[in-house]
């Protein structure tokens, strides 16, 4: 059992470079989503799935596309790179909806030249 | 919309238990409340859950009073290894979307 994982762990792009973030857990979890963490800052949340084929935007999604094209994966693209998108990306994953517990991943360190 | 207001930082000494309060409004009310730990350059790790009066687990209690309004993580005789970042988290009662506190940095010391 894996757990969440992520990669790469860390990516250096050039501005206007496209690229997709990869996550992937196996606990047959529903609900997965992305959030963003900047230096010393907390967590905010980019898109959100609470199943298959189903995504909503979360608070800063602006940048960022998602596909839910099956349980297990859940991966966020960048269309055009920005610098403003420097930032550590985490996914995670949980069994519901709500506040409960969520699982994880290592994140992915991504630089923006 | 639910807020959520934490101390930004606190410090304390090993062996000495810290209380960290997270003050919460508009919080769903079938939802639980939850508290993460983060240590540099990891993701969070959950630490506990609870829905109301107090819980406890091998490693914190955590209370919540009947107006759902505040939670407060307790965390029995630190340690060195407890220096991180705690985080609250809840559930919004008009769009249920979950809101993370911005975190309290603990700093434990010698």
């Amino acid at each position: 059992n894996a757990g969440v994982t992520q990669t790469p762990k860390f990516q250096v792009l050039k501005t206007g470079q496209s690229m997709t973030l990869q996550c992937a857990q196996d606990m047959n979890h529903e609900y997965m989503s992305w959030y963003r963490q900047d230096p010393g800052m907390g967590l905010r949340l980019i898109h959100y799935s609470v199943g298959a084929g189903i995504t909503d935007q979360g608070e800063v999604p602006n940048g960022y596309n998602v596909s839910r094209s099956t349980t297990e994966d859940f991966p966020l693209r960048l269309l055009s790179a920005a610098p403003s998108q420097t930032s550590v990306y985490f996914c995670a994953s949980s069994y519901g909806t709500g506040a409960e517990t969520q699982y994880f991943g290592p994140g992915t360190r991504l630089l923006v030249l | 919309l639910a807020k959520t207001t934490q101390p930004i930082s606190m410090d304390s000494y090993e062996g000495q238990e810290v209380n960290i309060t997270c003050s919460h409004n508009n919080i769903a009310t079938n939802d639980y409340i939850t508290w993460y730990q983060q240590f540099p350059s990891q993701g969070p790790r959950f630490i506990i859950q609870g829905y109301k009066t107090k819980v406890t687990n091998e490693v914190a209690s955590l209370f919540i009073p009947a107006d759902r309004k505040s939670s407060t993580l307790s965390l029995p005789r630190v340690s060195l290894s407890d220096t991180a970042v705690y985080y609250c988290l809840v559930g919004d009662d008009s769009n249920y979307q979950l809101i993370w506190g911005a975190g309290t940095k603990l700093i434990i010391k010698p």
